[in-house]
């Protein structure tokens, strides 16, 4: 199946530790983006990348940091520097030539 | 930063209803978006609509740009319907049409 994939779908971690979320798409998109989401809240944009190795910080990249070494995958690293972690991560992806975005299941991370 | 405020924050309806969802948003956008977040926080794509009028069955939406606000109506609403709608738009400025601003969205909850 076709689709992008977000693992694990629940992580919890102690205080101070850096943690990994996944992001992979099989659709050949060329753009994929983060986003964090508070609860009762909309989405706000971490990171996004639109070619492989390049990426470029959108407005609340502080204590976060990303990689693009494959069309396919984007990890999003939360480190200990992020204040306030603990939040519902969203990863997107969007087609060649257009700006419409896909968006994966999340993952909610927890800090304890 | 452009703004992006969304209404009514909440929404109640017995199922059948129609409802109309507005988007307001303070600069000249060529991209907006109209999502659906369900309660187990997966982000559908509605419409891609920076203008004018869509349909895809019991919803549609209508973009006036030139006024600045975006309109999502859902008729014969379902249970089903129930979550969260977000807009997103993103601001027509050097090629970063992509940068995605959302609104806060609106719960919308239909009881059977």
């Amino acid at each position: 199946d076709g689709g992008i994939t977000q693992s694990p779908k629940y992580l919890f971690r102690k205080e101070g530790q850096n943690v990994t979320l996944s992001c992979e798409q099989n659709l050949n998109h060329d753009a994929m983006y983060w986003y964090r989401q508070d609860p009762g809240q909309g989405l706000r944009l971490i990171y996004y990348s639109q070619i492989v190795n390049d990426f470029q910080k959108g407005d609340i990249a502080e204590g976060y940091s990303v990689s693009r070494e494959k069309k396919e995958s984007f990890p999003l690293t939360v480190t200990s520097a992020q204040k306030n972690p603990t939040a519902f991560y969203l990863c997107a992806s969007s087609p060649p030539g257009t700006d419409t975005q896909y968006f994966g299941p999340g993952t909610r991370l927890t800090v304890l | 930063g452009i703004q992006v405020e969304q209404s009514p924050p909440d929404l109640i309806l017995q199922e059948g209803a129609n409802s109309t969802l507005r988007c307001n948003f303070s600069d000249s956008v060529n991209n907006l978006q109209w999502f659906h977040q369900n309660p187990w926080g997966q982000l559908i794509n509605l419409f891609y609509i920076p203008s004018g009028t869509k349909q895809n069955g019991r919803l549609s939406a209508t973009t006036v740009a030139t006024e600045r606000y975006s309109l999502l109506y859902i008729s014969s609403s379902q249970t089903t319907d129930s979550g969260v709608y977000f807009c997103a738009v993103a601001l027509n400025s050097g090629g970063s049409n992509y940068k995605l601003t959302f609104g806060k969205g609106t719960l919308l909850t239909v009881n059977p």
